[in-house]
């Protein structure tokens, strides 16, 4: 089957760094996803790994490492708007089916 | 402005009465996809089609069934609506292929009573 963990919980300090890890197991892997939820309302994309390395979008980075099953999303001079669940969801097989870890809350604090 | 579009954002049902959830989306998708959102369990995937006329079971597809008659509308249907199918419903589109994420609607919080 396929398995997904993150941290539940995380608390950093507005204008600090944080990094959120993700670790899976899955069959048929095709590459990493990274949502950003907010409280009611719906996730929104992020970023996506498929090869191993460094991706860095503005103050969101993410990391891939294929071998090890292992990523994580880096968040830069952090901002209370960056307060959110913070999604990993491994792609799989032939038809881009998404499965998702429980998802890490993040809390920014002054 | 692309989006898929959930027709309703709240809603109450009494157990044994037959659910209809419905989805659209206007960016020409192929893929669509139901999930739904409970605390400690994440989304987990219900059913999902990669055509018209196409559905596969997810990974929880028990109680539900779908319907995909045209590209752009993808519903859900709960036969007979328990409790324990209350939820936050969400319904997601992509392109074809396993490059492309996921655009969600905004959401269906429903509540079987």
């Amino acid at each position: 089957g396929q398995n997904i963990d993150q941290p539940t919980e995380m608390t950093a300090t507005e204008g600090a760094i944080v990094q959120i890890n993700c670790t899976y197991q899955t069959s048929g892997f095709n590459g990493l996803f990274w949502y950003q939820q907010h409280a009611g309302e719906a996730p929104t994309f992020l970023s996506y790994n498929v090869l191993d390395g460094l991706e860095e979008k503005g103050r969101f980075s993410s990391f891939l490492s294929r071998s090890k099953g292992y990523s994580y999303l880096l968040l830069k001079e952090l901002q209370m708007k960056d307060s959110a669940s913070y999604l990993c969801a491994a792609s799989t097989g032939g038809g881009n089916k998404l499965t998702f870890g429980t998802g890490t809350q993040l809390k920014v604090e002054l | 402005d692309v989006k898929v579009t959930q027709s309703s954002r709240y809603l109450v049902k009494r157990t044994g009465e037959k659910v209809f959830l419905e989805c659209v989306q206007d960016m020409d998708h192929e893929n669509m996809f139901w999930y739904r959102q409970d605390p400690g369990l994440g989304l987990r995937l219900i059913y999902f089609s990669y055509d018209v006329k196409m559905k596969e079971k997810g990974d929880i597809p028990e109680g539900y069934s779908v319907s995909r008659e045209k590209k752009e509308r993808f519903s859900l249907i709960l036969e007979s609506a328990s409790t324990n199918q209350t939820s936050m419903y969400l319904c997601a589109s992509s392109f074809q292929g396993g490059n492309y994420g996921y655009t969600f609607g905004s959401g269906t919080r429903l509540t079987v009573v």
